[in-house]
Order: structure tokens, then sequence, then C-alpha cells
């Protein structure tokens, strides 16, 4: 099977710009999960969507909103871009209720 | 709330030998998953080896295997035979069933020729 797929790898925005960053799943995986990596605070979970329902959601400001789509591919907007917002955004999915999470590339943001 | 702790910024081993990275976590939780995932400079995150909080037999996989002691919160991943290719950093990670793994602040692996 194709592993996760993201798209786009890199992105440069400059702030107060909004972004919208797209992740495909392994085929048959109904679960997506979305992370952010940064240097300073390391990998922090974003939020995981499950049959088109956002089922968990982490610890961050209402600027970082997602959704899925039927066929389970899901996308995670970034509005009102900050400095701070420049990560890699690293999103993982699973099969149903199963706990291993597949990652893909990532895509690296860098916000001017 | 979980907590994933890894106290080795950064570790080295020399090529053929064997290596062991530390990690302690935290959870009230009596129903976990432990993993322990790598990320090389392609920053691709792979998946090493899992562990079932409620299985007591150490996960295995070819050179990777884990020393996953319950009562200590102590999941530790013991790599065989290093080769140039197990250089990348490693992450410990908890989940506790929904679906959003913690993780730990990672060690990075350097082999020496």
């Amino acid at each position: 099977k194709a592993g996760v797929t993201q798209t786009p790898r890199y992105l440069i925005k400059t702030r107060g710009q909004q972004v919208t960053l797209s992740c495909s799943p392994i085929s048959g995986h109904r679960s997506v999960s979305w992370y952010q990596q940064t240097p300073g605070q390391g990998l922090q979970f974003l939020f995981e969507y499950f049959s088109e329902t956002q089922r968990n959601k982490g610890n961050f400001p209402g600027r970082f909103s997602g959704r899925q789509f039927s066929n389970s591919r899901s996308e995670m907007n970034v509005s009102t871009l900050e400095l701070g917002d420049s990560a890699l955004y690293l999103c993982a999915s699973s099969p149903n209720n199963q706990e291993t999470q597949y990652f893909g590339p990532g895509t690296r943001l860098l916000v001017l | 709330a979980q907590t994933v702790t890894q106290s080795q910024p950064e570790m080295s081993v020399q090529e053929a030998e064997t290596v062991t990275l530390s990690c302690t976590y935290d959870t009230s939780e009596s129903d976990y998953y432990l993993f322990w995932y790598k990320q090389p400079p392609s920053r691709q995150m792979i998946l090493v080896i899992r562990q079932e909080a409620y299985k007591q037999q150490n996960a295995t996989e070819n050179r990777f295997s884990v020393n996953f002691q319950k009562a200590a919160k102590s999941f530790s991943l013991k790599i065989s035979d290093s080769q140039l290719g197990d250089a990348a950093m490693y992450f410990c990670a908890s989940s506790q069933g929904a679906q959003k793994l913690v993780f730990g602040q990672g060690t990075r692996l350097t082999i020496n020729p």
C-alpha cells in the first residue's frame, strides 16, 4: 500500500496570511492525526479526525483548524499566520481504533 | 496528563555494538500503548517498535527490542549490532486510546564507524 502523503512538502508564507495543508492517509485508514514539530516545543498533538468528525483536540488556538473528507483525506488550516507557526507539520493515519499511527513525510512551513 | 521523558539528549555508539535508549512515562491509565519512532534527517517519522501495556512480554523487531518495566513506568529501547543507517532522532511516545500520541523530547543517536 502507498504510505501517507502530504502536500505541499515546503511552504513559505508571510505573517497574517493563511495556509492549508493536505494529508492523504494510507488506503483503508479512517483516522488522521496532525502534529506540529518545532525545535523548542518538540512534537505536539494538534487534532485527530475519524469518519469526518474531530474526536480529539490539542491545546492550540482557534487559528488552527482542520477537517476530514468522506474519502478520509484531511486538511488543516492555519489562519493569521504568526512567526511562531513556522514548523514541520506531520500527519499520521491509523486504521479505525488501532493505536499504531503511520506518519507522512511532513510539510515544512516557514513564516516570514 | 500523560508525560514522556527521555533523559538522554544525545547518545553515540560504535558500529556493530549495542546501545540502549531510555524513556520513562507517567500515566494514570491501565490500558495504554508505548512506541519508539525513528526520525532520520529526511524528517520522516518511522515506527520502530510498539508495546501494549497489558502484555508482559517485551516486544522485539529484529535488532530492536524493548525493556518494558510497567511498575517503574520505564520503556527503554535496545539496538543490537548498530548500523550506520540507525543514526537518527529517536522518540519515545505513549498513547491512551484516543489516537493522541504524547512524545518525549527525543534522543539523537550517532553511529561511529
